[in-house]
């Protein structure tokens, strides 16, 4: 089955720098990798995703690239905010909207003022 | 985005109970997925309901376990059963399916077995 590999475990930038998270995946028939945001207490968050014909989408401060060749996704965060802390997960799929996800292992980003 | 709520949003419950978590879409859709997560841990796929079918298990979860119930577009159900202190965790639910992939999650359901 898929096995994605998330890091860092642990994150912490200035307030106004950048975030760089990566993820690797082993299942080239992937085609869709999500990026999901959870705050303490609550559920993930969509934030982002992109496809495997994509190899670049942007939504404000947020960005993800794919490089289907290396297998390996990333997620940006630009301008970081206090807002951002949180753990990020990445996330991979197969086929169609009817397969479930697998998750990587979350990165805690801690935004220091 | 679809709007997601699950009841109860947490509970302690007694070994060898029962405990049945409500999911609900706010739209119909194709797909709902139940997760499971150990606290500070990753998420784990449990099974695919898909709606009129058998829910489909992912390996290491069987339906005697986790029996769940997928009765209309916008509703399911997933039942722990005989629990034990190690089936404290958060379970999640999400929905989705169809060409646009994503995927939306309730907030969760706490669980700890006594």
């Amino acid at each position: 089955g898929e096995n994605v590999e998330q890091h860092p475990s642990t994150l912490s930038v200035q307030e106004g720098d950048s975030a760089v998270i990566k993820c690797t995946y082993s299942d080239s028939a992937s085609n869709y990798f999500p990026w999901y945001k959870q705050e303490l207490g609550k559920g993930p968050q969509l934030i982002i995703d992109i496809r495997s014909n994509v190899g670049e989408k942007k939504d404000q401060r947020i960005a993800v690239t794919l490089n289907k060749t290396a297998k390996h996704f990333s997620l940006h965060i630009t301008e970081t905010q206090p807002e951002d802390s949180a753990v990020y997960f990445c996330a991979a799929s197969t086929g169609g909207g009817a397969d479930g996800l697998t998750f990587g292992k979350g990165t805690h980003l801690i935004i220091q003022p | 985005s679809a709007v997601i709520s699950q009841k109860p949003s947490r509970d302690i419950c007694q070994r060898g109970t029962s405990l049945t978590i409500q999911c609900q879409v706010d739209s119909q859709v194709t797909m709902m997925f139940w997760y499971r997560q150990q606290p500070g841990q990753s998420l784990t796929l449990i099974a695919t309901a898909n709606q009129g079918s058998e829910a489909t298990y992912e390996s290491g979860f069987v339906i005697d376990k986790f029996p769940i119930s997928r009765p209309n577009l916008t509703f399911s159900t997933l039942t722990v059963s005989n629990m034990s202190p190690e089936d404290s965790s958060i379970y999640l639910c999400s929905a989705g399916g169809g060409r646009a992939h994503e995927q939306y999650f309730g907030p969760g359901t706490r669980l700890t077995v006594t």
